[in-house]
């Protein structure tokens, strides 16, 4: 069975650029979650999408946007990158099932702005 | 809101060594407590969860208790190997339709 998979796995962009990141969840997955694991503050949590719709969002301002396909692979926006974007964002898929479920994590694209 | 606090690392220790990496939480109503890991070159994995209140996760020699009293999930395990170094992650969540919420991270180095 295949992990959830990330796209790229690294992008350089350069200040004020847009980045596109993608993610496929495992099969069977309705939730998709992005998180961002910046040097020295752990992972925050981003974006989580489930059947096509945002259902909660993180404290991060409206350019990092995203949106979950029919085929419930997901996509991160970007706009107007900042150097402070420089991080690893993390995708995750689940089965939404109860507060408990497990979250099954893909390798990460590594952004970085110049 | 929900948070998650864990101890600054790194924490270096050498095998065989006991550990305990601490985890506090502050969150409305009964969250469910997790620790993930995650190993160089690798994505993040569940390492164990409880889900109430006394609930004893374990995994891999790796254990964690759920205590309200102290909002602690603090995680232990008796003699730690080279292979245990990784980066540990403290989490919960709490209400359905809220998010998982991680602490920071603590960096384990454990050499022979």
């Amino acid at each position: 069975e295949a992990g959830v998979t990330q796209s790229p796995t690294h992008l350089i962009k350069t200040r004020g650029q847009q980045a596109t990141l993608r993610c496929s969840p495992i099969s069977g997955h309705t939730s998709v979650y992005w998180y961002q694991q910046a040097l020295g503050l752990g992972l925050q949590f981003l974006l989580w999408y489930d059947e096509g719709e945002e259902r909660n969002r993180g404290n991060f301002p409206p350019r990092f946007s995203g949106r979950q396909f029919p085929n419930y692979s997901s996509e991160l926006n970007v706009n107007a990158l900042e150097l402070e974007d420089s991080a690893l964002y993390l995708c995750a898929s689940s089965v939404l099932k109860t507060t408990n479920e497990k979250l099954f994590f893909g390798s990460g694209t590594q952004l970085s702005v110049l | 809101g929900d948070s998650v606090t864990q101890m600054e690392g790194p924490v270096t220790l050498s095998e065989e060594a006991f550990l305990t990496i601490n985890c506090t939480y502050t969150a409305t109503g009964y969250p469910s407590l997790f620790w993930y890991v995650q190993y160089p070159g690798e994505g993040l994995q569940l390492l164990l969860k409880a889900t109430k209140a006394d609930d004893k996760g374990s995994n891999k020699g790796f254990e964690a208790t759920y205590r309200k009293e102290t909002t602690s999930f603090h995680l232990e395990k008796g003699s730690v190997q080279v292979s245990d170094s990784a980066v540990y992650f403290c989490a919960l969540r709490g209400q359905a339709g809220t998010a998982l919420i991680f602490g920071k991270g603590t960096t384990l180095s454990v050499s022979s």
